[in-house]
């Protein structure tokens, strides 16, 4: 069992659709990450929870909307999305301390 | 803010051959750095940190990295290369007061010839 548990691992939804990805860490950690990774672009942080609570938002479009229920279980949820917001989505999770991120395997995301 | 600054793109070593991916980082406040590892459709892997103390650190896979306060550089070495060390690397410095939101660099891609 991995550290950290991305599903579904690739996802293709038209602009109109709703989907989730899901996201769950099995490291006891009380931090956790949404990242953006497009082709020849730096990864993007999008969400940051802390202790269940929302600490960053780096001004992203409200057609993400993330929800963290509980320490280990984070969802990025995706409506009416456009064709550029075809990326891989890493979640990560850390204490907080200086120890780093773990990351799960990501999410391909394609829209059509 | 911080920011990170990966020369080189792409880098092409023989197997054997030292391996140097090169990273220079600015902050505002005593950094704390990582590189990450990224083999092909899978997510980030830590290779090492510098948080405190000894300059050189030590990592996964015989990889290891000097902290230059004096040169603003985190530079990541190996002595021999190897076929599996084929990847993407990616350094990054931590903002934030807990030093866990990390900024990263745009990526170098290792390949190694045979």
């Amino acid at each position: 069992e991995t550290g950290v548990t991305q599903t579904p691992r690739h996802l293709v939804m038209g602009m109109t659709n709703k989907k989730s990805l899901k996201c769950e860490q099995h490291l006891g950690h009380n931090a956790m990450y949404w990242y953006k990774q497009s082709a020849k672009k730096p990864l993007e942080l999008m969400f940051v929870y802390s202790l269940e609570e929302r600490v960053e938002n780096n001004s992203v479009p409200s057609r993400f909307s993330p929800e963290c229920p509980n320490s280990s279980h984070l969802f990025l949820h995706l409506h009416t999305l456009q064709p550029e917001d075809s990326a891989l989505y890493l979640c990560a999770s850390s204490q907080e301390r200086p120890a780093g991120l773990f990351f799960g395997e990501g999410s391909r995301l394609t829209v059509l | 803010a911080q920011s990170v600054t990966q020369l080189g793109s792409h880098v092409s070593v023989s197997e054997g051959a030292l391996v140097l991916l090169r990273c220079n980082y600015s902050s505002s406040v005593p950094p704390y750095l990582f590189w990450y590892v990224q083999y092909p459709n899978q997510g980030l892997q830590l290779l090492l940190k510098y948080t405190t103390g000894a300059t050189l650190v030590k990592g996964i896979n015989g990889f290891e990295a000097e902290f230059k306060k004096s040169e603003t550089s985190f530079h990541l070495t190996k002595p021999s290369a190897h076929m599996s060390d084929a990847a993407e690397y990616f350094c990054a410095v931590s903002e934030g007061e807990y030093g866990n939101k990390l900024v990263f660099g745009a990526g170098t891609i290792l390949r190694v010839k045979s």
